[in-house]
């Protein structure tokens, strides 16, 4: 079974410190996304990588940044954390960039004070 | 990248079996159909993906008409566990496969 892990279920932070949410993949996928889901949002792409240094900007990249060192390993950044950014933030990995399904990670729920 | 549309909400009982419609006019030649399910504080779940006519895995089948401007995800013998969130999505190779997530259905069942 594929296993994307997230390294908080649960984070509460403050406005304007730095957050850093990691993600680890076990199946050698190529391609990772990080997703924010909002209650009447749905998922919303915030950045992919493609493979190792790669990244790519989704639909809302604004506050965000991401770093891809290892294939197994990508991690979002909030360089100033913001109230609105509350959320939901879910990890996907994808075999390769030819294939449609993508295994979710549980999700960090983060609160923003 | 085509957007779909499907009902917000179903219900259903046990043993039921359960049909979902999605709706995507828009689709594009080089577009699969792709459906996930989402339980309540977990991330989404793959359950299948079809191009056209009809795809069965373990899980559930999917239907594909020939103009495949619909599809229906069909779940056989629905219990209390599958209650959750069912996404249709469209992905496009020429834009990365990557996939526009709506609203979803959400499909309670009851006992």
């Amino acid at each position: 079974d594929v296993k994307v892990t997230q390294s908080s279920r649960y984070l509460v932070k403050r406005t304007g410190e730095k957050v850093f949410l990691e993600c680890v993949q076990d199946m050698d996928h190529e391609n990772m996304f990080w997703y924010r889901q909002d209650p009447g949002l749905g998922l919303r792409l915030i950045y992919f990588s493609y493979d190792v240094k790669m990244k790519e900007k989704g639909d809302i990249p604004e506050g965000y940044s991401v770093s891809r060192e290892k294939k197994e390993r990508f991690s979002l950044i909030l360089e100033s954390a913001s109230t609105n950014q509350t959320s939901m933030y879910l990890c996907a990995s994808r075999p390769a960039i030819e294939r449609y399904e993508q295994y979710f990670g549980p999700g960090t729920r983060l609160t923003v004070t | 990248l085509a957007k779909t549309t499907q009902p917000i909400s179903m219900d259903s009982y046990e043993g039921q079996e359960v049909n979902i419609t999605c709706s995507h006019n828009n689709i594009a030649t080089n577009d699969y159909i792709t459906w996930y399910q989402q339980f309540p504080s977990q991330g989404p779940r793959f359950i299948i993906q079809g191009y056209k006519t009809k795809v069965t895995n373990e899980v559930a089948s999917l239907f594909i008409p020939a103009d495949r401007k619909s599809s229906t995800l069909s779940l056989p013998r629905v219990s209390l566990s599958d209650t959750a969130v069912y996404y249709c999505l469209v992905g496009d190779k020429d834009s990365n496969y990557q996939l526009i997530w709506g609203a979803g259905t959400k499909l309670i069942i009851k006992p």
